[in-house]
């Protein structure tokens, strides 16, 4: 079962605009992570954010993690077309087992 | 590195045939993962190997499912007999889990039809 719940389950933008996407998640954790699916693709992985971490920026993407809430939000600046995507949290384990939300597709205008 | 390779692309099959999924791993992980996609269930994990080893197999769904990770480089799916609701998208996914990174690499899937 999934484990996580994303905020958009879908959102739609202009390009250059920016584009926030919320995760909660219910178990334990040792990271939090971020991946991408483009349509008809597997996963690629953007970001991970350590569970004694708050904030982490890669490039145009900032990701936040509050344990307290059990939230992560993830953050992509000046959005391109190219950016039209499905994104993914998953919550991982020391071991390497990851839970995933169900995900938010992204699109962005251009 | 070629990265995480699934056989074959797609699969049409009908209802009652086994159907079998392979996946190779990219080469010194250690960790082999497979998922399953829909649309009304999401991404879902059904087994988990760590050194050929299953670890946790609590997300098969049934014993129609079994998979199989004979060596490093090679871990097997199979359905038998197949049902329409196993028609899905696949995943495997390998990694490292070395002291600074957690992520793992996704195959390109194989989409399962049953008829």
């Amino acid at each position: 079962s999934q484990q996580g719940e994303e905020d958009p389950q879908a959102l739609s933008i202009q390009e250059g605009e920016n584009a926030t996407m919320n995760c909660s998640y219910k178990t334990s954790i040792n990271n939090l992570q971020w991946y991408r699916q483009n349509s008809g693709r597997g996963l690629v992985h953007l970001i991970l954010i350590r569970s004694n971490e708050r904030e982490k920026h890669s490039g145009r993407l900032r990701v936040t993690l509050d344990t307290s809430k059990k939230s992560s939000s993830l953050l992509i600046t000046a959005s391109r077309a190219a950016d039209t995507a499905s994104y993914f949290c998953a919550g991982g384990t020391s071991y390497g087992k990851l839970t995933f939300g169900q995900g938010t597709i992204l699109t962005v205008h251009p | 590195d070629a990265g995480v390779i699934q056989s074959p692309r797609h699969e049409v099959t009908e209802m009652g045939q086994e159907v079998t999924l392979r996946c190779k791993p990219i080469s010194g992980h250690d960790y082999l993962f497979w998922y399953r996609q829909t649309m009304m269930r999401g991404l879902e994990l059904l087994i988990y190997f760590n050194n050929n080893v299953p670890i946790d197999d609590s997300g098969m769904p049934e014993d129609r499912f079994s998979a199989k990770m004979p060596n490093a480089s090679f871990s097997t799916l199979k359905i038998q007999p197949s049902e329409p609701r196993d028609s899905a998208v696949y995943f495997c996914a390998s990694s490292y889990p070395g002291q600074e990174t957690y992520e793992q690499y996704f195959g390109p899937g194989t989409r399962l039809t049953v008829t």
